[in-house]
C-alpha cells in the first residue's frame, strides 16, 4: 500500500492564480480530510469528508473547495490564491464508516507559497 | 470545539534524559493520537490510544479518559528524537494541541 500520497510536494503561485492539491488514499479508507499548518502551530482542519458525495466545513474553510467523486481521491482547490494561504497543506484518512477505530494517517504534505 | 493544551512548550534534553510530556482536554474523546512531527516536516503516528497504556521501544503513553489527559514518556531520549509531538483528539477531523518541540543535544 502506498498509504497517503500528496502531489506536488511543493508549489509556488502569484496571488490570483487557482490550483488544485491533489490526494489519494489506497486504503479503502471512508473518511478524508484537509489540514493546514502554519509556523509554529498545530494542523487546522480545512474540509472533511465522512465518504464519497458528502464534503463538510472544518475550522478554517473560508478560499477553499474540495469534493469527493471517489473513495479513493480527495482534492483541494484553491480558486483564487491569497498570501494568507501560504502553509504546508497536509491530508489525511482513516477508517471510520462501521468501526470506531479511527487512527488517522497522514500524507507527505503540500509546501505552498503564495507570492 | 473540544480545547487541546500539551506542556511544557518546549523541551530541551541531553541524550540519555527520560522526559514526559501532557496533553490535557476539555471533553470526553472517542479517539486520542500522539505524532512526531521530524524536522522534515514528516508526521508520523506515535500512538493511537483513546485510553489506556500503551508502549513502543523507548517511546510509551498513558491516557487517562476520565481525568481528561494523556501523557507521552520518552525515555534515554536520543537526537533522532527531536522535533515536535503532538496530541490530537477527536474522530475524522481531529483538534491538534499547539505541540511540544522537543530538542535533544548530543
Amino acid at each position: 500500500n502506498a498509504g497517503v500520497t500528496q502531489t506536488p510536494k511543493f508549489q509556488v503561485l502569484k496571488t490570483g492564480q487557482s490550483m488544485t492539491l491533489q490526494c489519494a488514499q489506497d486504503m479503502n479508507h471512508e473518511y478524508m480530510s484537509w489540514y493546514r499548518q502554519d509556523p509554529g502551530m498545530g494542523l487546522r482542519l480545512i474540509h472533511y469528508s465522512v465518504g464519497a458525495g458528502i464534503t463538510d466545513q472544518g475550522e478554517v474553510p473560508n478560499g477553499y473547495n474540495v469534493s469527493r467523486s471517489t473513495t479513493e481521491d480527495f482534492p483541494l482547490r484553491l480558486l483564487s490564491a491569497a498570501p494568507s494561504q501560504t502553509s504546508v497543506y497536509f491530508c489525511a484518512s482513516s477508517y471510520g464508516a462501521v468501526s470506531s477505530y479511527n487512527e488517522q494517517f497522514f500524507g507527505p504534505g503540500t509546501r505552498l507559497t503564495v507570492l | 470545539g473540544i480545547q487541546v493544551e500539551q506542556s511544557p512548550p518546549d523541551l530541551i534534553l541531553q541524550e540519555g534524559a527520560n522526559s514526559t510530556l501532557r496533553c490535557n482536554f476539555s471533553d470526553s474523546v472517542n479517539n486520542l493520537q500522539w505524532f512526531h512531527q521530524n524536522p522534515w516536516g514528516q508526521l508520523i503516528n506515535l500512538f493511537y490510544i483513546p485510553s489506556g497504556t500503551k508502549q513502543n521501544g523507548r517511546l510509551s503513553a498513558t491516557t487517562v479518559a476520565t481525568e481528561r489527559y494523556s501523557l507521552l514518556y520518552i525515555s534515554s531520549s536520543q537526537t533522532t528524537d527531536s522535533g515536535v509531538y503532538f496530541c490530537a483528539l477527536d474522530d475524522y477531523k481531529l483538534s491538534f494541541g499547539a505541540g511540544t518541540t522537543v530538542t535533544v543535544r548530543a
